[in-house]
């Protein structure tokens, strides 16, 4: 069983585009997140998710949002997507805020 | 503003050798610290954490050090193997207030057989 798994792993997509990324763990953490990793390996964090509290990292463009159905569940939304937001997108989960996270394997995304 | 970096870019190793991966941090109200290793087209992988109250922590062939004076963390790897060839992030976390985990940069380990 995959404890983090996020699809698509691969998507590509022109600019301008509305494209979602969807994002599960079977763990039973309280505590989901959306890393953004750059062409340098540059890890960031965009949003943290803990019991329906929501905390943004402030230099996250609002085109991005994060959806999130059930504790076990969360999507990423990005809408007029842009040639910058080519990059892997991680999903992780961890028992509590703060905690180690477990990753999901990645979602590469090539704008063009 | 404040930031986790790391020392080296790469490092390069023979295999059973000692590694030592560096991390400097800069916010001092950080206090708890997160070793993760990435594998080429994976996530990353937990591997050790460490509390401020600590100054050292060992798991299996790995230690992590926490020097708080000079806000400097390192990872220790002993006899390492090929299988340890990835690249290695620091987090900070404040484990109180808003909760917004810093990355260092990242070192690639190559491990030569």
């Amino acid at each position: 069983d995959t404890a983090v798994s996020q699809t698509p792993k691969y998507l590509v997509t022109q600019m301008g585009n509305d494209k979602s990324i969807k994002c599960e763990q079977n763990l039973g953490h309280d505590t989901m997140y959306w890393y953004k990793q750059d062409s340098k390996k540059f890890l960031k964090i965009m949003f943290s998710y803990n019991n329906k509290e929501l905390i943004i990292n402030e230099t996250v463009p609002n085109r991005f949002s994060p959806k999130s159905p059930d504790k076990a569940h969360l999507n990423l939304h990005i809408n007029s997507l842009e040639l910058g937001d080519s990059a892997v997108y991680f999903c992780a989960s961890s028992l509590r805020l703060g905690e180690g996270a477990f990753f999901g394997q990645g979602t590469r995304l090539t704008v063009v | 503003g404040e930031s986790v970096g790391l020392h080296l870019p790469t490092l390069s190793v023979q295999e059973g050798d000692n590694s030592i991966i560096n991390c400097a941090y800069s916010n001092s109200a950080s206090d708890y610290f997160i070793w993760y290793k990435q594998e080429s087209g994976k996530g990353p992988q937990f591997i050790i954490d460490i509390r401020s109250n600590m100054d050292k922590r060992q798991g299996q062939r790995v230690t992590v050090l926490l020097n708080k004076t000079v806000k400097h963390l390192s990872l220790q790897i002993a006899a390492t193997q090929p299988g340890d060839s990835a690249v290695y992030f620091c987090a900070e976390n404040m484990e109180r207030g808003s909760y917004i985990p810093t990355f260092g940069r990242g070192t690639s380990l190559i491990v030569h057989p």
